[in-house]
């Protein structure tokens, strides 16, 4: 099972907004809504800040959002904050595999 | 809330057998909603999923570890664990445990994320 593919880097002003892309295939995100995404910063864990699809977990501010369509999911972050600054990666259900992972996009705010 | 910590020896030589543990806090690991799992990120990389296991002791693993995966499930001690046999340089990582939301087979997300162990394979 191939890994999902993310940019490998994204950048943005303060206050702007970015969007990071997740692409898949018809066996993980286009088959399912189960694609989460994670937050990570420098030598700490990874956080959930989307699941399924376009959840928001409680404590993860509104202005990250997640969305899908087809083979590709996004996550979308607005008004930029330099402690958005990350690397960010996708998850979906694979079926019979069953969890796949994106490369990571390193998050750079200008 | 739920805390997990992992813990284990941090350097393991080639051939030899990798051996960690989770341990849960601030929540049941009897959850039946819930599976426990375990992911890796080897240094500089991405994410690897390894495995879940539910308190019941059903497993799911990944398929190009699974013959050299065992995770286990002690929930009296609210912990469980993770064995890879015959370890070689390509399993040097940062290892984390996780809950995982999950039906069966079907995952759907990992929350919360222990805060990682690093293991370094070298003679």
């Amino acid at each position: 099972q191939s890994a999902l593919t993310q940019p490998r880097s994204v950048s943005g002003s303060p206050g702007q907004s970015v969007t990071i892309s997740c692409t898949g295939t018809s066996s993980d995100i286009g088959g399912y809504n189960y694609v989460s995404w994670y937050q990570q910063h420098p030598g700490k864990a990874p956080k959930l800040m989307i699941s399924d699809v376009s959840k928001r977990p409680s404590g993860v501010p509104d202005r990250f959002s997640g969305s899908k369509s087809g083979y590709t999911a996004s996550l979308t972050i607005s008004g930029l904050q330099a402690d958005d600054e990350a690397d960010y990666y996708c998850c979906s259900y694979a079926g019979r595999y069953p969890v796949v992972f994106g490369g990571g996009t390193k998050l750079t705010v200008l | 809330q739920v805390q997990l910590q992992e813990s284990g020896p941090g350097l393991v030589k080639p051939s030899q057998t990798l051996s960690l543990t989770c341990t849960v806090s601030g929540g049941s690991i009897s959850s039946g909603d819930f599976y426990w799992g375990w992911i890796r990120q080897p240094p500089g990389k991405g994410l690897e999923w390894i495995g879940n296991i539910h308190y019941t002791g059903t497993t799911y693993y990944n398929p190009s570890l699974k013959s050299r995966i065992a995770l286990s499930v002690d929930s009296f001690n609210s912990q469980f664990s993770l064995k890879l046999t015959s370890v070689t340089a390509a399993d040097t990582a940062v290892y984390y445990c996780a809950r995982v939301r999950a039906n069966g087979d079907y995952i759907y997300w990992f929350d919360p994320w222990g805060q990682g162990a690093l293991v370094t394979v070298s003679s």
